[in-house]
């Protein structure tokens, strides 16, 4: 089993249109909790930190349900920008050290 | 703030030779460096972990003869590739991190090197 898994898509949506992502974690142990976005041929950009409570960022909303080591992401209202992949990644303990562990990411295309 | 530069952005380089990639923290004191590689419809892959002043961590199955990692200081490190070959050809990315959490990195705009 891998240790963050996505579901790759791509996902094609129009414009307006609201979305989810999902994303599991194999280890329990795991601290901290991240959505990133990865535009064609450029380094990643953190989206946001995802808390146990869920938190909101404008059109974004993320969730954590550590029982079922789940972690999701919501757009609404879609815009033609938002078309990127958008990469789980978690917080891991790997031998002595802890490192971020990254998912193969989710393709979305909002279309007009 | 905390900007990170890598040099150079591209490199196309003959199998064989060795190239050398430079992160640089700008405005800030980088404890630690990561280097990642990252594949086509792959996902990021941590090469390499170093700290400022000593040897880097390297993670299974990361050759360290053949990614010589040098953090001469707080705001530079390299990665050089040596004896390269086609399938070394990636997408190179490197992040630092002021601290020592691992949760705060800034990533370099990433270097993108072809062997031929």
């Amino acid at each position: 089993r891998k240790e963050v898994e996505q579901d790759p898509g791509p996902f094609n949506v129009p414009e307006g249109a609201t979305v989810a992502f999902n994303c599991t974690y194999s280890n329990s142990a795991s601290q901290s909790f991240f959505w990133y976005r990865q535009d064609c041929r450029k380094e990643p950009k953190l989206l946001m930190s995802v808390y146990s409570s869920g938190n909101e960022d404008g059109r974004f909303t993320a969730q954590l349900n550590r029982a079922s080591q789940y972690i999701s992401l919501l757009i609404r209202d879609s815009k033609l920008s938002d078309s990127a992949t958008y990469l789980c990644v978690v917080n891991m303990k790997g031998g002595n050290n802890r490192k971020l562990i990254w998912g193969l990411g989710t393709s979305l295309a909002v279309n007009p | 703030g905390a900007v990170v530069s890598q040099h150079p952005s591209w490199v196309i380089c003959k199998s064989g030779t060795s190239v050398k990639i430079e992160c640089r923290s700008l405005d800030f004191q980088a404890t630690t460096m990561f280097w990642y590689r990252q594949f086509p419809k792959q996902s990021l892959m941590l090469m390499a972990t170093s700290n400022e002043g000593s040897k880097a961590t390297y993670e299974q199955g990361v050759e360290k003869d053949k990614f010589l990692i040098n953090h001469a200081s707080l705001t530079l490190s390299t990665l050089t590739v040596t004896s390269a070959h086609p399938e070394d050809s990636s997408f190179y990315i490197c992040s630092a991190t002021p601290g020592t959490s691992v949760s705060e990195q800034y990533f370099g705009p990433g270097t993108r090197l072809t062997v031929t």
